[in-house]
């Protein structure tokens, strides 16, 4: 079984689009995490969800907004897609918002705006 | 605020040598840290991490870390580099004050390992 799960792995579309991407965590943990990576290879945190209740929000444009429909999902729905959104996305979990605890990704979804 | 540093954003290794990967972090209390190994098209995966006791620490695949608060630093590495060790390795803390809802990552290290 796959412990963080996202859909999907590639998405291509144009600007100006909305797109959403899933993500599922089966490992019973309760905070969940969204990350973009870019083409550096640079890894910035977007949002924190611990309990379903948003607790980080790091500056993320608006036109991304997160949503969790219980502590195993959350998924990240981006409005009017931009050139600069070309990324690769990364949902991860936690088992509490302790700091001693890693985080476990799922695979990405390597988003391309054109 | 919080950061860290990786020293080199690429380090090219013969298979069998030394890897040795750089990590400083500026905090004036040492936060939790982490490295962690990402493989092409793949997610992160942990390798170690320090939280508090033993400051040297052993992680998966011969990868081992030493935490030392007065240089603020937690240096990566392996006696020993293999082939599949090529990958990509970051550095990451998490402030005690943020109750690990915000880890701060490094830039990232390339890895490259010549046969």
């Amino acid at each position: 079984d796959t412990a963080v799960s996202q859909t999907p792995k590639y998405l291509v579309t144009q600007m100006g689009n909305d797109k959403s991407i899933k993500c599922e965590q089966n490992l019973g943990h309760d905070t969940m995490y969204w990350y973009k990576q870019d083409s550096k290879k640079f890894l910035k945190i977007m949002f924190s969800y611990n309990n379903k209740e948003l607790i980080i929000n790091e500056t993320v444009p608006n036109r991304f907004s997160p949503k969790s429909p219980d502590k195993a999902h959350l998924n990240l729905h981006i409005n009017s897609l931009e050139l600069g959104d070309s990324a690769v996305y990364f949902c991860a979990s936690s088992p509490t918002g302790t700091a001693e605890y890693e985080q476990y990704f799922g695979p990405g979804t390597r988003l391309t705006v054109t | 605020a919080q950061s860290v540093t990786q020293l080199g954003s690429h380090v090219s290794v013969s298979e069998g040598a030394l890897v040795l990967l750089r990590c400083n972090y500026s905090s004036s209390v040492p936060p939790y840290l982490f490295w962690y190994v990402q493989y092409p098209n793949q997610g992160l995966q942990l390798l170690l991490k320090y939280t508090t006791g033993a400051t040297l620490v052993k992680g998966i695949n011969g990868f081992e870390a030493e935490f030392k608060k007065s240089e603020t630093s937690f240096h990566l590495t392996k006696p020993s580099a293999h082939m599949s060790d090529a990958a990509e390795y970051f550095c990451a803390v998490s402030p005690l004050n943020t109750g690990g809802f915000k880890t701060i990552f490094g830039a990232g290290t390339r890895l490259f390992v010549k046969a």
